[in-house]
């Protein structure tokens, strides 16, 4: 049971747009700490996606956009495309843990 | 370039020690903190620890405490992760990660090291 939750899987059409969730607690997000998204596709290390919440990396496509209130975050994919067929995970700091760096479980995008 | 380059792939049998590495280059090496990350076949990125190369720092995830041994040798920009006795649910891929401080994001990921543990 991951300390951040995201939803399994997403999928969406070319051209649409799908969200993803990341939901933590009063120890991580709703304390403040940012969060940031990362991409994987199979066989390949993650990659740096949003960090800060909402801050896009050099190189990566604004049709990627990331938002936090409160103790939830997502992630918005614009205009899909089929390279963005990848799973998606969240990540932050929890201040309740020992170990502290928490991901999410991971999202699996799907395009259909 | 910035890159964290980390050693090859292993297959080992249950009970086995391993130690894998993760060399940086390209940056100032014990500024940093690099982190261990778990990926289980088919399953989601695991945190297992960190350790600050300034002054080797440690910190363990609860779930990897005691089942793994993190250090590193800052003379040659080299983190470690080290198995006493490995058991066949140790089968993952392990990547490095440099982080800039435990809240900031991982912007220099490892390639990845997969280990194998079977009988």
């Amino acid at each position: 049971q991951s300390v951040l939750t995201q939803p399994p899987s997403v999928s969406g059409a070319p051209g649409q747009r799908v969200t993803i969730s990341c939901t933590g607690s009063s120890s991580n997000l709703g304390t403040g700490y940012d969060v940031h998204w990362y991409k994987q596709l199979p066989g390949t290390a993650p990659k740096l996606l949003i960090s800060g919440n909402s801050n896009r990396p050099s190189g990566v496509p604004d049709r990627f956009s990331g938002s936090k209130s409160g103790t939830s975050a997502s992630l918005a994919i614009t205009g899909l495309q089929a390279e963005d067929e990848a799973d998606y995970y969240c990540q932050s700091y929890d201040s309740s843990l020992s170990g502290n760096v928490v991901f999410g479980g991971g999202t699996k995008l799907t395009v259909l | 370039e910035v890159q964290l380059v980390q050693s090859g792939a292993e297959v080992k049998k249950p009970g086995e020690s391993l130690r894998i590495s993760c060399k940086g280059s390209g940056y100032s090496f014990t500024t940093y903190w690099i982190a261990w990350v778990r990926q289980m076949p088919g399953k989601g990125l695991e945190w297992m620890g960190i350790i600050y190369l300034g002054d080797s720092d440690t910190i363990y995830s609860p779930s990897f405490q005691g089942q793994v041994t993190i250090s590193a040798d800052k003379s040659i920009s080299t983190a470690y992760l080290q198995w006493s006795s490995l058991k066949a649910s140790d089968t993952a891929m392990y990547y490095c990660a440099r982080h800039e401080t435990l809240s900031a994001p991982v912007a220099v990921w490892g390639q990845g090291t997969t280990v194998t543990v079977s009988s």
